[in-house]
């Protein structure tokens, strides 16, 4: 079983539609991140948190501490969101574990 | 600023030979750290430096290796290639710490195949 798992692993929706992404994790971690993978291979660092939830433009992500989980939200999705979405804990001496991603494909 | 660069983007070796990554960070950034990406494992860290020094490692063999050099640049080098280190490798930079505390910039990653 993979430390940190993520749900779904393939999302389809309509433009316009309010997407979450789920990601749970088995070990203590010191931060979590949410990345972004376009198709060719390219990561942008969506979010880093520890605690309560951040958001910048459409994208939304929050963290509960004591159940081990954490989701990323997108309000009025749009294409450009397609990409896979990666979730990634900082665990001991800085190393990093991910999830397998999400992929997600916005339909216009 | 300019973002993290990687050199080559892509490359193409034979099994048994070595490769020679190169990986420049964002300009006062003193971080860097790599990682594998296969579509069988996804995601999986490979080591970080700071300031030289190799401060975490991750689970892989001691064929898989790197240093950094006093201007932060990193290099990673995989002697006696396998088919399984096929795989997009990418690097990021951060400011001081490591993922723990830090984000991360990632650079467009090197694609490897080994034949």
């Amino acid at each position: 079983k993979n430390e940190v798992e993520q749900s779904p692993q393939n999302l389809t929706a309509q433009e316009g539609e309010f997407i979450t992404i789920n990601c749970s994790y088995s070990v203590g971690i010191s931060a979590l991140h949410w990345l972004q993978q376009h198709p060719g291979g390219g990561i942008v660092s969506l979010f880093m948190l520890s605690s309560g939830k951040k958001k910048h433009g459409r994208l939304i992500a929050t963290i509960n501490i004591q159940e081990k989980h954490s989701s990323l939200h997108i309000t009025a999705s749009h294409p450009r969101d397609s990409a896979v979405y990666i979730c990634a804990g900082s665990i001991r001496d800085d190393k990093i574990i991910f999830g397998k991603g999400t992929r997600l494909h916005i339909l216009p | 600023k300019a973002g993290v660069t990687q050199t080559p983007r892509y490359l193409i070796k034979t099994r048994g030979q070595q490769v020679t990554l190169s990986c420049s960070p964002i300009s006062g950034h003193r971080s860097v750290s790599w990682y594998q990406q296969t579509p069988g494992q996804g995601l999986q860290f490979l080591f970080e430096y700071f300031s030289e020094t190799q401060r975490n490692k991750g689970n892989f063999p001691g064929r898989f290796s790197g240093r950094q050099f006093s201007n932060s640049r990193s290099e990673m080098n995989v002697s006696t290639l396998e088919l399984g280190d096929s795989a997009l490798y990418l690097c990021a930079s951060s400011y001081s710490g490591g993922a723990g505390y830090n984000e991360q910039f990632f650079g467009p990653g090197t694609r490897l195949t080994v034949l």
